[in-house]
């Protein structure tokens, strides 16, 4: 079964840092790209990064550029979020999610697995 | 960026309606390349992840009833949900993914009278 689980939340400090994991089983994880996916309590759903199957390509929304690292170890099958510099309106439920789509090469950056989400809350 | 539109916010409908979610992109997502309209539809439940139920703008997901549609072209689209059953509660989002960053609708709220 494909699964993807998420560990890394919790409160942290406005400015602070904070490392998310995804481990990822089930399917073959260095052949997909991969994203992270955010929910502030009680508001809908945006996209903040993606990175293709090697790595090498990597995406952010302006809201996290410069913040926040996507990156991946596919000999571990696990996605990673780096979040540094952190805000009160980061607080949210971060979910990982799997593109059918390895990189730009292929049209298929929609997202079909995602993960239950960790959840990050910034306050002082 | 491309901005997604959804309406209506919310509706309420009774068990066997049909009903009928819209979003417009403010810009065409469709890409003469594959030729294909760069349109998801996720299904979100109170307490759980989001899940897919529609890409291509019209293909549906792994294991989704087919009372579940998509339609449209360009920058106008459509969801359909044919005979309303209580599971369908939920809010539905519309997404594009033909460049980055793939932006989401604010998403519609569906209910049961």
């Amino acid at each position: 079964e494909e699964q993807l689980l998420e560990s890394g939340g919790g409160l942290v400090q406005p400015g602070g840092s904070l490392g998310l994991s995804c481990a990822a089983s089930g399917f073959t994880f260095s052949s997909c790209a991969m994203g992270w996916v955010r929910q502030a309590p009680g508001r809908g759903l945006e996209w903040i990064s993606a990175l293709s199957y090697s790595g090498y390509s990597t995406y952010y929304a302006d809201s996290v550029k410069g913040r926040f690292t996507i990156s991946r170890d596919n000999s571990r099958s696990t996605l990673y979020l780096q979040m540094n510099s952190l805000r009160a309106d980061d607080t949210a439920v971060y979910y990982c999610a799997k593109v059918p789509g390895a990189d730009a090469s292929s049209p298929d950056w929609y997202f079909d697995l995602w993960g239950r989400g960790t959840l990050v809350t910034v306050s002082s | 960026d491309i901005v997604m539109t959804q309406s209506p916010d919310s509706l309420a409908l009774s068990l066997g309606e049909r009903a009928t979610i819209n979003c417009k992109s403010s810009q065409s997502v469709f890409s003469s390349s594959y030729n294909k309209n760069y349109l998801a539809w996720y299904q979100q439940k109170p307490g759980q992840p989001p899940k897919l139920l529609i890409y291509w703008a019209s293909t549906r997901g792994s294991g989704v009833p087919d009372r579940f549609s998509g339609s449209g072209s360009g920058a106008d689209f459509t969801l359909t949900i044919s005979n309303l059953q209580a599971e369908d509660v939920a809010v539905y989002y519309c997404q594009h993914y033909l460049r980055t960053p793939h932006t989401f609708g604010q998403g519609t709220k569906l209910e049961i009278k």
